[in-house]
């Protein structure tokens, strides 16, 4: 139990397009989603965290006009990277977090490899 | 400010052996600290909480408030523990906030 799927898992396009990544949780309903960036032999930053129906909270330093998150339903989350650039290839990891009575984990997707050219 | 930091980027140990990953973690109030785990090709995975106080795999950790410690430790490894261990902490109980990692140990059992 407790499956979150990312898509796409890998994607390459070019500068200045716009990149949606959707992150979904297959077999619960996730109150709370958190959108992570992992550079290259560097550790998970947390992007932001993405509460279903409400605006997403952003980390310092994170530009929520580049980064546009929409969490409209209890199970799928959506990063959009706008006008994306060669500094946003990165991995980019979900993960969800069931909510209901109790400390919940997360659990997180297979991530997602952004290469911009 | 919160930080997770793990000194060790690469560990190796033979079959058999102790295994200790080391965490410390600096959090001005009363954190929740987790270790993920990552299997070559495979998906980030919770392996424990200290809140759980369980063990998994043969895996335990120990919150050590006066060390700010949380270290990782199985008394004899096995070839499939090899994998990345990602120590983490929550500032809120169950990791309601997003989670602060560690920069990750690469754990490798040599046969």
């Amino acid at each position: 139990g407790a499956v979150v799927s990312q898509h796409p898992s890998w994607v390459i396009c070019k500068s200045g397009t716009s990149v949606k990544i959707e992150c979904r949780s297959l077999d619960f309903q996730a109150t709370t989603m958190f959108w992570y960036r992992q550079f290259p032999k560097q550790s998970l930053m947390l992007m932001a965290t993405s509460n279903e129906g409400s605006k997403a909270t952003y980390e310092q330093g994170v530009e929520k006009d580049k980064f546009l998150i929409n969490h409209a339903s209890l199970t799928l989350s959506t990063l959009t990277v706008t006008s994306a650039h060669p500094e946003d290839s990165s991995f980019y990891i979900c993960s969800a977090r069931a909510g209901g009575a109790g400390n919940q984990p997360q659990h997180f997707g297979d991530g997602t490899r952004l290469s911009i050219l | 400010a919160q930080r997770v930091t793990q000194p060790e980027k690469l560990l190796s140990v033979f079959k058999g052996a102790p295994v200790e990953l080391k965490c410390n973690y600096s959090y001005s109030g009363s954190p929740e600290l987790f270790w993920y785990v990552q299997y070559s090709r495979q998906r980030l995975q919770l392996l424990l909480r200290h809140i759980s106080r369980e063990s998994i795999k043969g895996f335990t950790a120990d919150l050590n408030k006066g060390e700010t410690s949380f270290h990782l430790k199985k008394p004899f490894a096995q070839e499939e523990d090899s994998a990345m261990y990602y120590c983490a902490l929550s500032g809120r109980g169950g990791g309601a906030d997003g989670l602060t990692f560690g920069k990750g140990t690469h754990l490798i059992i040599q046969p």
